[in-house]
């Protein structure tokens, strides 16, 4: 059972470009979760998303960033004219949403955005 | 979710074991108490969780105090690649809630 899937893993895109994360959550989770790790800093919580819902987006910023997670394929973190402080470690979980749920979070590996 | 405080830092001899504190006094009466920890650059990663009761798995023990105010993480047998921050996070256990890192505590093996 393969974990969560996230890709690239290193991206690095200039000032103003567009920035496209991607994660496969692991197989039978429908619960998408997005943190973002600045570097020296801890993880902060971004979006919380089911299958075509975002839940709750608390932790977001209110400009340039959005999240999806279709019906289809994985969820998406998309971040428009990014700048350099958006340079930092993007981690997606994912969690089951019924059955044997004991409230664990399954991390991906991360993918890591570096703006020039 | 209830705030957690934990020390900074801390270190641990390698073959040792390592108790990792952790505080939480406004803990509710549904909230569940989760360890994780982050080895550097890599995804966080999930150790142990429990209510009330002590619980115990491959990688670690964990002591809950009767009150439920603290509680104490255990490696047994503690390896360099333990070396990583831990993480001490209280939320209900229900679907969908999220976890909420704090500073955790870096814990160092030495050898």
């Amino acid at each position: 059972n393969a974990g969560v899937m996230q890709n690239p893993r290193h991206l690095v895109r200039r000032r103003g470009q567009e920035a496209r994360l991607r994660c496969s959550p692991m197989k039978g989770h429908s619960h998408v979760y997005w943190y973002r790790q600045l570097p020296e800093e801890g993880l902060k919580f971004m979006v919380y998303l089911q299958k075509e819902n975002i839940i709750d987006e608390s932790g977001m910023p209110k400009e340039r960033f959005s999240a999806e997670f279709p019906k289809e394929g994985p969820s998406i973190l998309r971040i428009q004219q990014v700048v350099r402080g958006d340079s930092a470690a993007y981690f997606c979980a994912s969690s089951r949403g019924t059955g044997e749920y004991t409230g664990e979070l399954f991390f991906g590996e991360g993918s890591r955005l570096t703006v020039l | 979710d209830a705030k957690t405080t934990q020390p900074p830092s801390m270190d641990c001899a390698e073959g040792r074991a390592a108790n990792l504190p952790c505080n939480h006094s406004t803990i509710s009466g549904n909230e569940y108490v989760y360890w994780y920890r982050q080895i550097h650059s890599q995804g966080p990663q999930y150790i142990i969780h429990g209510l009330k009761n002590n619980e115990t798995n491959e990688m670690a023990s964990l002591i809950i105090t009767e009150d439920r105010k603290s509680s104490t993480l255990i490696l047994p047998h503690a390896t360099l690649r333990d070396t990583a921050v831990y993480y001490c996070i209280v939320r209900p256990q229900a679907a969908g809630n999220k976890l909420t890192f704090g500073g955790g505590t870096r814990v160092l093996v030495k050898p």
